[in-house]
């Protein structure tokens, strides 16, 4: 079957640590992958993305590392502030562009 | 900075009702997507759009449902005789090629009744 899921349901940090949110998916032949943000009431927001010939991505206070051999990605956000404080999903890109969601990580952070 | 713009908000409707979601994607963006989240839970694929037709749907997107874009600028979802779960927030999305990030609505979330 095709999943794309997330170690992890919550997760809660000091502000200014760094955060770690992890997503595990199933298909081997998939080449492109999105973190969204998603804050309460409002719709995904693209953060970062890679591709599949890439094992690290980096953007303004995020980093994607790609691990094709276990299938597994993670989302790296430095000196994490109270704005960061969403549901961050793991989306995996399949052919004809639909994007197979992860289930979410809640991330909390407490000033 | 260009936008996906969704109407209504929210939208409630009697069950067996029909009901329209309107979006307008990025003006120079070539795919349209729907997707849905159900309270709590994840977002789902319904359809892809490309070149005034459906590129790909899931199994979700049965006869009910139907998408049409009218005009150069709006994508919208029909749903012909809506059931209590289809109640959700339906998120419009848009890209410029199948492989480039998809830029999300804020949503319409509906209530089925």
């Amino acid at each position: 079957g095709e999943s794309v899921g997330l170690h992890l349901p919550t997760l809660s940090v000091q502000e200014g640590d760094n955060s770690i949110i992890n997503c595990a998916y199933s298909n081997s032949a998939s080449d492109y992958f999105i973190w969204y943000k998603q804050e309460s009431g409002k719709g995904p927001q693209f953060i970062i993305d890679i591709r599949s010939n890439m094992d690290k991505r980096q953007g303004q206070r995020v980093t994607v590392l790609l691990n094709k051999t276990v299938k597994h990605l993670s989302l790296q956000i430095a000196a994490t502030q109270p704005g960061d404080s969403a549901v961050y999903f793991c989306a995996e890109n399949r052919a004809g562009g639909r994007l197979v969601f992860g289930k979410g990580t809640k991330l909390t952070v407490n000033p | 900075e260009p936008e996906v713009t969704q109407t209504p908000s929210h939208q409630v409707t009697q069950m067996g009702q029909e009901v329209i979601l309107r979006c307008v994607p990025i003006s120079n963006h070539l795919y349209f997507y729907w997707y849905r989240q159900i309270l709590g839970q994840k977002v789902e694929f319904l359809v892809s759009f490309y070149n005034n037709e459906i590129s790909e749907k899931s199994e979700i997107f049965d006869d009910q449902f139907s998408v049409e874009r009218p005009d150069g600028s709006n994508f919208t979802l029909k749903i012909r005789s809506t059931k209590l779960e289809d109640s959700a927030m339906y998120f419009c999305a848009s890209s410029e090629s199948r492989v480039r990030e998809q830029f999300f609505g804020p949503g319409t979330r509906l209530t089925v009744l």
